[in-house]
């Protein structure tokens, strides 16, 4: 069974930084594309950035560029999400997801909460 | 970057009725186009890929069609299990998901 546990969410101040796990197991982690997508109540859902197999290309939407960075451990089976000078906007439920060879999200985590507030 | 313009934000529907959710991409996806139904508190479940194709274990009352620009995903028969929010999700170009449909019991 394919199962994504992420780990590391919770509140933080603006300007701080804050750091998600994503632990994958039953497939081949390191035969897969990897993204996180994060949701608000208000804005649904959005992507936020895609890693390819090993972590040598990676995408970000334009309003985490030069903030977030996305990266992996294939021998650990652990994909990350590092977020620094975190805003108030960037509050919501970050999931961890898995692409297929089609680039279909096929496979989500629980999600792990951030709230980013004084 | 590739918009998609989802409608309606919300539906009221009876059981046993047929409600369609629309989705129009800013330029052509050419049919790369996926549905997900997210219960309360819940994960996004795939349900079709590909603007027709069921994953398995997708009931045979949902549906999709379109091409273009233009797509469609079709409830016949909604049923109590059915009640979730849905979005549409176009994967020719990264990705962009449509803001969510929230279907409802009348």
């Amino acid at each position: 069974e394919v199962q994504l546990v992420e780990s590391g969410g919770g509140l933080v101040q603006p300007g701080r930084s804050m750091r998600l796990s994503c632990v994958a197991s039953g497939f081949t982690f390191r035969n897969f594309y990897m993204t996180w997508v994060r949701q608000t109540p208000k804005k649904g859902l959005d992507w936020v950035t895609i890693v390819n197999y090993d972590g040598t290309t990676t995408y970000y939407r334009d309003s985490v560029k030069g903030r977030f960075t996305i990266s992996r451990d294939n021998a650990k089976s652990t994909l990350y999400l590092q977020m620094d000078s975190l805003r108030s906007e960037d509050t919501a439920t970050y999931y961890c997801a898995r692409l297929d060879g089609y680039r279909v999200v096929d496979a989500w985590g629980q999600g792990a909460s951030v709230t980013v507030s004084s | 970057d590739i918009q998609m313009t989802q409608s309606p934000p919300s539906l009221s529907a009876s059981l046993g009725d047929k409600v369609t959710i629309t989705c129009q991409a800013s330029q052509n996806i050419n049919k790369y186009i996926a549905w997900y139904q997210q219960k309360s508190g819940k994960a996004p479940r795939l349900l079709i890929r590909y603007t027709s194709s069921l994953e398995s274990g997708t009931p045979s009352r949902f549906s999709g069609s379109g091409s273009g620009r233009d797509y469609s995903f079709s409830i016949s028969n909604v049923e109590s299990e059915d009640i979730a929010s849905y979005y549409c999700l176009q994967y020719v170009n990264l990705n962009t998901f449509g803001a969510g449909t929230k279907l409802e019991l009348k």
